[in-house]
Formats: structure tokens, C-alpha cells, sequence
């Protein structure tokens, strides 16, 4: 089955403890996203990889990393997580920027 | 970048009715998306309508690129379409991709029995 997945679904942490966000997709795409979604103020876009080992920032990259080693992962890390990170998180990708397919979401709490 | 406005906000309905949606872009753009948030949070593409309409069951949108807008039309609505339907397109003018998109606020559907 074609899929995005992102472990783990749900996370509480605290203030300055490391974290990575998985994402894996099997679809052969080439580009992959993450983006926050907030209450009133939608999904925004955090990072974006076009290619292995080509990245770019998106709309509010300020505390995340990304790395795109593999075609199929892309995960998110929180080098030092602060309680403004805490959200609801989407990786996503598509073929060459086309139709966009979405994970479950991580639900991440950080205290 | 590109700025993306969706109408109405939000939107309440009884079951059957139809509805319109609207998608306004301020440049040009050569791919404009249509999502589906449901109630449990999922993520689902509906559409990608760079131009022109498509259909997808009482699902159908259409794109008039030239005047920046898109539409999405719902028919006989169900209470299983309830929840936020967002579109996006991309963040450069000119409308090329390349992967970094920007989303609409949003539209809040619900759908009563």
C-alpha cells in the first residue's frame, strides 16, 4: 500500500531533550515536506528536500532540522525542543511537487 | 511569496445540500491542491487542479489560472464531509513548486444530519 508514515504519533517531552520525528514514504517520491499545523494559523511549512541531500527551508525553520540521506526518509529533529514547538506535525511528499500526500501527523507536547 | 485566501470561513450545512468553496491566489500559479482535513485529523488530497475542472463523485473543482482563482463544489453533502477542506498553491510566483507550498486558511465544513 502507497503511504506516508511518521513515528511517533503522539509525544510529550520537555524543554531541551533531543527528539527526532520519523518519516518514510514508499511511493519513489522524490520531493518530501514537514509542516506545523496551530490553531489560527494553519499549516505551515517547516522544511523541504527536493532530492537526496537537497534542502530548503520553508516558512518557519527557526529550532528544527532536517537530513534526506535516503530518498525514502526525511526526518525532523528537535536539537534543544522549546513549549513554542509544541504542535501537530505532517510530513508529506510527492512525486516533483505534484499532488502532495500526507502522514498521519505527530501530535508532539513539549512541557 | 504567494498569498492564498480561502471563503467563506466557515460553513454549516444539512445533509444534501450543495456548497461552493472559494480558492483566491494573488499570482499566477501552474499548481493549486485541494485537501480534506476530516475530524480525526487525516490529511487527504482531493484534488490537483492546476487548470481547467475536474470530478471526483460529488466532488468537482475548477481552476481559472488566468483570474486567479479556484473553486471547489461539494454535492448532496454528507456528514462524512465534514471538517476543513484548505487548498495550496505554490509559495513562488510564477507557480512553480518545487515542493514548497502555501496553504489557505482554511474552510470549516460541517455537515448536519
Amino acid at each position: 500500500e502507497a503511504q506516508v508514515t511518521q513515528n511517533p504519533r503522539y509525544l510529550i517531552t520537555v524543554t531541551g531533550k533531543k527528539l527526532t520525528v520519523t518519516c518514510s514514504q514508499n511511493m519513489n517520491h522524490e520531493y518530501m515536506s514537514w509542516y506545523r499545523q496551530d490553531p489560527g494559523l494553519g499549516l505551515r511549512q517547516i522544511y523541504y528536500s527536493m532530492n537526496v541531500e537537497v534542502t530548503d527551508k520553508g516558512d518557519v525553520p527557526e529550532g528544527y532540522k532536517v537530513s534526506r540521506k535516503e530518498k525514502r526518509n526525511f526526518p525532523l529533529i528537535l536539537e534543544s525542543p522549546s513549549p513554542n514547538q509544541t504542535s501537530l506535525y505532517f510530513c508529506a511528499s510527492s512525486f516533483r511537487g505534484d499532488t502532495q500526500y500526507f502522514g498521519p501527523g505527530t501530535r508532539l507536547t513539549v512541557l | 511569496g504567494i498569498q492564498v485566501e480561502q471563503s467563506p470561513p466557515d460553513l454549516i450545512l444539512q445533509e444534501g445540500a450543495n456548497s461552493t468553496l472559494r480558492c483566491n491566489f494573488s499570482d499566477s500559479v501552474n499548481n493549486l491542491q485541494w485537501f480534506h482535513q476530516n475530524p480525526w485529523g487525516q490529511l487527504i488530497n482531493l484534488f490537483y487542479i492546476p487548470s481547467g475542472t475536474k470530478q471526483n463523485g460529488r466532488l468537482s473543482a475548477t481552476t481559472v489560472a488566468t483570474e486567479r482563482y479556484s473553486l471547489l463544489y461539494i454535492s448532496s453533502s454528507q456528514t462524512t464531509d465534514s471538517g476543513v477542506y484548505f487548498c495550496a498553491a505554490p509559495f513562488n510566483a510564477g507557480g512553480t513548486s518545487y515542493g514548497k507550498l502555501t496553504f489557505g486558511q482554511g474552510t470549516i465544513l460541517t455537515v448536519h444530519p
